[in-house]
Parts: structure tokens; sequence; C-alpha cells
């Protein structure tokens, strides 16, 4: 089984400063079938970020993604006070489970 | 547009059973797989099970295996999933979530909430 781990658990920043969050895998994700998502309270998660770097469809290029094997990166360039969330990585793969989630990682205002 | 709705909120006493529908629209149903996640209050996101909409075909997460089942229904587009014995740690609200090529989930329905509690 792959275990996401995200850090920081909390990060804690200004609008307009560049956010950086991490998601490491216990093993290699295959093909790079590894998702953001951005949650807000009471609300559904959004897909941000597929295939460890592809923005999904309206998503600001200010939200990038990077990486490959077990190593992962999002980064918000400027953040906007819409940004404010939590944000979560998953993967895909062929062993079960299928889809594991990391824990998450909360940005919110400094 | 693509759109998923489910259905409303349950209060669910322990010991029982709850069936959640998830109805799909604004894509073809069968080119596409389900997933069910599910988050607890103040937890992060747990994925539960995916489901063919193709051929129903079924992967379980395996801590669920034995309480949970998916099925579909081609004909509505819609997509149940039934947890039985329930506990009070299964009070979450329950998403269903359509399966991209890349396997991340692109489209989310609103969310279910449901609740277990004597």
């Amino acid at each position: 089984e792959i275990v996401l781990t995200q850090s920081p658990g909390t990060l804690s920043l200004s609008p307009g400063e560049r956010a950086t969050l991490s998601c490491r895998a216990s093993q290699s994700v295959s093909s790079n079938y590894l998702a953001w998502y951005q949650q807000k309270p009471g609300q559904a998660p959004r897909l941000l970020i597929s295939g460890a770097s592809s923005r999904a469809t309206g998503i600001p290029d200010r939200f990038s993604g990077s990486g490959s094997g077990t190593d992962f990166t999002l980064t918000i360039s400027r953040l906007e006070p819409e940004d404010f969330a939590v944000y979560y990585c998953q993967q895909y793969g062929s062993s079960p489970p299928l889809f594991t989630f990391g824990p998450g990682t909360k940005v919110d205002i400094k | 547009q693509v759109q998923l709705v489910q259905s409303g909120a349950e209060v669910k006493k322990p010991g029982a059973s709850v069936k959640v529908s998830c109805k799909a629209s604004g894509y073809t149903f069968t080119s596409y797989g389900l997933n069910w996640v599910r988050q607890a209050p103040g937890q992060g996101l747990e994925w539960m099970g995916w489901i063919s909409g193709y051929n129903g075909n079924t992967n379980y997460a395996q801590k669920l295996q034995g309480r949970v089942t998916m099925t579909t229904d081609t004909s509505t587009s819609t997509v149940y999933m039934e947890l039985r014995s329930l506990r009070s740690d299964d009070t979450a609200v329950y998403y269903c979530t359509r399966t991209s090529g890349d396997h991340a989930f692109d489209i989310w329905g609103q969310g279910t909430m449901v609740i277990v509690s004597s």
C-alpha cells in the first residue's frame, strides 16, 4: 500500500506570497498518477492538478504541479484571498488500495 | 453541464444500513467509473471504492470489504452506495466523484451527510 505524506501540516502565509506544498509517497507513483485538490469549508473538493502537472479545466495558472516518482510539489505562485483552504494530494495505484489520499495541508492567513 | 447530484442527508441508528444515490448527467455514463469518498467531521478524505459505469465491476477499500456495496442503474445513470452495520465512526459526508482518464477525480457530487447516532 502506498502511503502519502504531506508537509507542512499547516502553512501560514500572507496574500501575494508563494506557497509550496509537498507530497511524498512511500513508493513510486505509477505513471505519475498524482493529483491535487483544493477544499474549502462546507464544499466538495475541487480538482486542481492531475498527472502530477496538468492543470484541470478552469484552474488559474498561478497553480502548478511538479515532481515524479515519490516526490511531488504543488506551488501557488501568488496567493489570492480565495486560495486559503486545505489541499490534498491523491494517487492511483495498480495494487490495492486503488486510490489513496494524503492527510492534507492547510494554507491559512498569517 | 456535467454534474453529479446526490440524495439527501440521513440519520441512522447503529447497526442499521444506509443507501446513498448519485445521479450523473451531462456525459456518457458508461464511459466513466465513479468512486465514493467519505470525510468524517474535521478529518481528511477517505477513498471507499470504485465502480465501473460500463459493466458494474467494483473495487472496494479493504477496511470496508463486506460492509459496502456499490451498484449502478444505467437506465437512470445512477450509482448507489450501501453501507451496512453502521457504527458511530461512519458518521461522515459521503461524496461520489467521477474518475477522469488519468485517474483523478474531476467531477464531485455535493456530498451527503450521514449521521449514525443512537
